[in-house]
């Protein structure tokens, strides 16, 4: 299966630790994007990268979040001193360079739980 | 600020019958997508729309868009089961030339037996 990977798919930890996410774009994939969802509610969007560069990131992204893609290939994020609010489902999503970069595959998630 | 507004939010309908979710959005944009989403699970794509007048189907499920209304609907033509979900429809925003998805706020489906 060469779609968007994901690593942890589930990661339970307590307040004020540190986590870090993986994300595996398909392959050649030059566009990469964060997202968070919460239940019920729809996906939004946390940090977008074209290549190595992080090209924007989301008022919601604050100082305790960061996010790297060395190299262009796999991306990660990560979360220092987690607190309860960002228990959330953290979606990641590739699209090729051409055509535009319209259509985006997600990967199957990271389910963050702060307890 | 652009808004994506989906409706109904939830959905109740029995196998057969038809019905229309609605997606309205707040700003110019060319380009739709319709996913859905199970329980638990990521995103799976459904239809892209790139144009204004776009339809496309797949089985039991027609989309199509209308950029001058700024809005697209989701048919379902003779509901089964399966088609019990949440869907989501998102607008690609260019911003400082890059681009980015807004979603809706999601409708979710249940199909009764």
């Amino acid at each position: 299966d060469t779609g968007v990977s994901q690593d942890p798919r589930h990661k339970i930890t307590k307040r004020g630790q540190n986590v870090t996410f993986r994300c595996d774009p398909i392959s050649e994939h030059n566009h990469l994007y964060w997202y968070r969802q919460t239940l019920g509610q729809g996906p939004e969007f946390l940090t977008y990268f074209q290549n190595e560069a992080q090209l924007e990131k989301s008022r919601l992204l604050s100082d305790r979040f960061s996010a790297e893609r060395p190299k262009g290939s796999f991306s990660t994020l990560e979360i220092q001193r987690t607190e309860q609010g960002d228990s959330a489902m953290y979606l990641c999503a590739s699209s090729p360079w051409e055509p535009l970069p319209y259509e985006q595959y997600f990967g199957p998630g990271t389910r963050l739980t702060v307890t | 600020e652009l808004k994506v507004e989906q409706n109904p939010l939830f959905l109740s309908m029995q196998e057969g019958k038809n019905y229309t979710i609605y997606c309205n959005y707040s700003t110019t944009s060319d380009r739709l997508y319709w996913y859905r989403q199970d329980p638990g699970k990521s995103l799976e794509s459904l239809f892209v729309l790139l144009s204004n007048g776009a339809v496309k189907q797949e089985g039991r499920l027609m989309a199509s868009l209308d950029t001058k209304a700024r809005l697209s609907t989701l048919h379902i033509t003779a509901a089964v089961h399966d088609l019990s979900a949440t869907y989501f429809c998102a607008v690609d925003l260019l911003t400082s030339g890059t681009y980015k998805y807004i979603f809706g706020t999601g409708t979710r489906l249940k199909v009764l037996a």
